[in-house]
């Protein structure tokens, strides 16, 4: 089965760091890219970035460029989002997508069932 | 980037009716590249609509997507109980790509 498995609730306090996994299995985890998607409690969903495992070439939305860092394990088929400082206005739930390329940009076909995280102090 | 807009925010229909949901642009969408999805509550979106109108694998026939340029629209067209949820419109002919606010579809 093709799926993407994303890692556990997390509870963190301000200023703390965080990275989050995303597992792909079922398909060839280095032939797509993997993208991250947030949305706020009772909000819309916004697109933060996306790897290609392959080569870890890394786009990044502008409104998320230097607020978070994706990265990816080719080895284990693993994706991670992950922040150096977090602030409560991270709290989301994140999803990682396996988007459908088409001419250079992406929709999103195959989606993990999300990782929420709660920052409070 | 582009902005897209979606209305209206709230639906209210009955099972057995239409829906017609509208995602407008701020500028045009190259190629009709705009996707259409559903979100139950708790769940992950689901891919229905790529490329404005064609289905994603397993969606239904009753729903159908329309549209180019600036404005686009997604047609429910008789609403099933399971089809109540909220519906995003995404743009990917230009980056970044971007969602729109959702319409959430409710039973009257």
């Amino acid at each position: 089965e093709v799926q993407l498995v994303q890692s556990g609730a997390e509870v963190k306090e301000p200023g703390e760091s965080l990275k989050i996994s995303c597992k792909g299995s079922g398909y060839s985890f280095t032939n797509y890219w993997i993208a991250w998607v947030r949305q706020m409690p009772g909000k819309g969903l916004e697109w933060m970035g996306i790897i290609y495992p392959s080569d870890s070439d890394t786009r990044y939305s502008p409104s998320f460029k230097d607020q978070v860092t994706i990265s990816a394990d080719k080895s284990i088929s693993i994706a991670y989002l992950q922040w150096s400082s977090l602030r409560a206005s991270d709290t989301a739930m994140y999803y990682c997508v396996r988007p459908i390329a088409v001419s250079g940009l992406w929709y999103f076909d195959l989606w993990g069932r999300g990782t929420l995280v709660t920052v409070s102090s | 980037e582009i902005v897209l807009t979606q209305s209206p925010g709230t639906l209210s229909l009955s099972p057995g009716e239409r829906a017609t949901l509208s995602c407008r642009a701020s500028q045009s969408v190259s190629s009709r590249y705009l996707a259409w999805y559903q979100q139950k509550p708790g769940q992950a979106p689901r891919l229905l609509i790529y490329g404005a109108s064609s289905r994603a694998t397993g969606i239904p026939d009753r729903f159908s997507g329309s549209g180019s340029g600036t404005d686009f629209t997604l047609t429910i067209s008789r609403l099933g109980s399971e089809d109540f949820a909220v519906y995003y419109c995404q743009q990917y002919g230009d980056s970044p790509v971007t969602f729109g606010g959702g319409t959430k579809v409710e039973i009257k």
